[in-house]
């Protein structure tokens, strides 16, 4: 079976760091761009990164840009959100998500269950 | 960067049909992703490429998109469908790549 399992949320201050990890598994990961989506508490759904199958090619969102950096190892089968300069606005259960190309444009077939991570003093 | 509009909220009887909103300027020329989120549970992919369904997800649910609006349809609502559900384009034109609709809760009475 096809799994995303994510890791590493929790409790930090603002303008701290933490590291979220994604474990994949029953899929070739290596062949897959992969995203992270978060959403905040009681709110929608809302894009934050993504890297390409080799991590070649990466973008973020404005609201992240310049403060998280996304990464893979493929060798690992593991998908990773470095997250610096947390904001309180940044608290949100992240999920991370396969993507496939479809007739026209990207769409997230996969999803994992989420990390929390709050940022709060 | 581009906006997907969605009716906060639709309220329908079991066996009914319930029809989903999604509105963006020209959605007619973007492949629409339907996703459905039960409480406290990841999101679900339902329809894709406008109205494409992934094994396993009912005949029930449909899509379809033209113009200003893309529509998702459950037809014979059960109890279970009781939802959020989100659409979703990739929009290589914007800054915002990505893009996820408002959300609409689906309530079944």
């Amino acid at each position: 079976q096809v799994h995303l399992v994510e890791s590493g949320g929790g409790v930090v201050q603002p303008g701290r760091s933490l590291r979220l990890s994604c474990a994949a598994s029953g899929f070739t990961f290596s062949s897959y761009a992969m995203h992270w989506v978060r959403q905040a508490p009681g709110k929608g759904l809302e894009w934050v990164a993504v890297t390409s199958f080799d991590g070649s090619n990466k973008n973020f969102a404005d609201s992240v840009k310049g403060r998280f950096t996304i990464s893979r190892d493929n060798s690992k089968n593991t998908l990773y959100l470095q997250m610096n300069s947390l904001r309180a606005e940044d608290t949100a259960v992240y999920y991370c998500a396969r993507a496939i190309y479809g007739a026209v444009g990207w769409h997230f077939d996969l999803w994992g269950r989420g990390t929390l991570v709050t940022v709060s003093s | 960067s581009y906006v997907l509009t969605q009716p906060p909220s639709v309220s329908v009887a079991p066996g009914q049909t319930a029809r989903i909103t999604c509105g963006g300027n020209k959605i007619g020329s973007k492949s629409v992703h339907w996703y459905q989120q039960k409480a406290g549970q990841a999101p679900v992919l339902v329809v894709y490429d406008d109205s494409d369904r992934p094994s396993g997800i009912p005949e029930r649910f449909s899509g379809s998109n033209s113009g200003n609006t893309a529509t998702l349809t459950i037809s014979r609502v059960e109890a279970g469908d009781e939802a959020d559900y989100y659409c979703q384009v990739w929009d290589s034109s914007s800054d915002l790549l990505y893009v996820f609709g408002t959300g609409t809760k689906v309530t079944v009475l």
